[in-house]
């Protein structure tokens, strides 16, 4: 079992340009989520998918998109990337919302 | 809104003593609780699960209580280790339908010294 994988690990971006985090889990766990980590402002819900094809927004959703076409893979977009989106993004999972699964965390710099 | 508060920020103990770590919640009508460890440069490891209807839950030195009334939870860690420095969090989970919707408190950063 690798868990929950997130790549890339770093990213740096120019303000406006976009990209996808990516999350994908093997442990066939229907509930996956996005959250990002800040200074001050500890571990906040981006977004949250309680099954494919099911998606709902969380705390700070705002610039940040999300679909879930398939169990394993909960990507996050970044439509147009600002220097407020500098943070660490965290996956996580779990099974009838039971123990949380994280990942390892990808570090976002914009530029 | 729920607001999960940790007390202290920081804590600095030598080995061998036992840690306890505080976490307060607003709202009462939680699913569960999960503690949760952090390194440093690292994603969040699970420490411990308890249902809204248990009272403790243990694992090795490790034994988390809580009190929904008062929107309680502790962490006690017995017999510090330096490799149990780490960042603790906690956090609540309102329903079960809800998923992964945590509201997580600010951490409490532990330093245990040799």
């Amino acid at each position: 079992n690798a868990g929950v994988t997130q790549t890339p690990k770093f990213q740096v971006l120019k303000t406006g340009q976009s990209m996808t985090l990516q999350c994908a889990q093997d442990m066939n766990h229907e509930y996956m989520s996005w959250y990002r980590q800040d200074p001050g402002m500890g571990l906040r819900l981006i977004h949250y998918s309680v099954g494919a094809g099911i998606t709902d927004q969380g705390e700070v959703p705002n610039g940040y998109n999300v679909s879930r076409s398939t169990t394993e893979d909960f990507p996050l977009r970044l439509l147009s990337a600002a220097p407020s989106q500098t943070s660490v993004y965290f996956c996580a999972s779990s099974y009838g919302g039971e123990t949380q699964y994280f990942g390892p965390g990808t570090r976002l710099l914009v530029l | 809104k729920q607001e999960v508060t940790q007390i202290p920020a920081a804590l600095s103990v030598p080995e061998g003593e036992n840690l306890v770590l505080n976490c307060s919640f607003t709202d009462s009508a939680i699913y569960n609780l999960q503690w949760f460890r952090q390194d440093p440069g690292k994603g969040l490891t699970s420490l411990l699960l308890i249902q809204s209807s248990q009272r403790e839950q243990t694992s090795g030195r490790l034994n988390a209580s809580l009190d929904k009334s008062s929107g309680r939870s502790t962490l006690y860690i017995a017999a510090s280790q330096p490799g149990d420095s780490a960042t603790y969090l906690c956090a609540v989970s309102p329903i079960k339908a809800a998923g992964n919707k945590l509201t997580f408190g600010g951490g409490t950063r532990v330093l245990v010294k040799p």
